[in-house]
């Protein structure tokens, strides 16, 4: 069966700090990742979705960055946080053959 | 740009009542998502509507899909405190993929 990953569960980073989180899904190949942020007063926004290694397309402007560095690897990262990063990230994933995008347990990032 | 809208934010229901939680979005789309949140925690798939007319139920809850009116419901029948939660819905910005764009979602507390 197919699993995902997300990992630290919560993370508390002073203000610009490096930041990496990392998500893997096991037990399928070739599939869709995104991520997602909840952030107190924006919602649940798409940050980034990529379709394959190397592939990263970006919704919204910010101070993130993402990539895919194997097939079933995603990662999120900054050089330097802000207080405005702070939120719940989510990692997803989709492939074919499915009907919908399936959720990580989610990092749950207070920079301070 | 896609927008979805829900409606209410907030509903505090007493048990045993019956309400509907509605969902509005503002273009075409045949794929409507239903998550639940519990607090600190991340996103509960319930329901994948994939077109028009599409209902579905689990338990106390049936969710509808109406593509030619962007209109989804949730409704909650003879609720029960269990059922406390962050309820969202969520539509495809893109055919063929899960490029998710959430509703602001709705908090539902059920009163013993």
């Amino acid at each position: 069966s197919q699993t995902i990953h997300q990992w630290p569960a919560t993370l508390v980073q002073p203000v610009g700090s490096p930041l990496s989180l990392e998500c893997t899904v096991e037990g399928t190949s070739n599939p869709n990742l995104y991520w997602y942020r909840q952030a107190a007063g924006r919602g649940l926004q798409l940050l980034f979705y990529s379709v394959g290694i190397g592939q990263i397309s970006s919704e919204v402007p910010q101070n993130l960055s993402a990539s895919r560095p194997q097939d079933r690897q995603f990662i999120l990262s900054s050089k330097k946080l802000l207080l405005s990063d702070s939120g719940f990230y989510l990692c997803a994933w989709d492939g074919s053959g499915y009907s919908e995008a399936f959720f990580g347990q989610g990092t749950r990032l207070t920079v301070v | 740009e896609l927008k979805v809208e829900q409606n209410p934010l907030f509903l505090s229901m007493q048990e045993g009542k019956n309400y509907t939680i509605y969902c509005n979005y503002s273009t075409t789309s045949d794929r409507l998502y239903w998550y639940r949140q519990d607090p600190g925690k991340s996103l509960e798939s319930l329901f994948v509507l994939l077109s028009n007319g599409a209902v579905k139920q689990e338990g106390r809850l049936m969710a509808s899909l109406d593509t030619k009116a962007r209109l989804s419901t949730l409704h909650i029948t003879a609720a029960v405190h269990d059922l406390s939660a962050t309820y969202f819905c969520a539509v495809d910005s893109r055919a063929g993929s899960y490029q998710l764009t959430f509703g602001k979602g709705t908090k539902l507390s059920v009163i013993p």
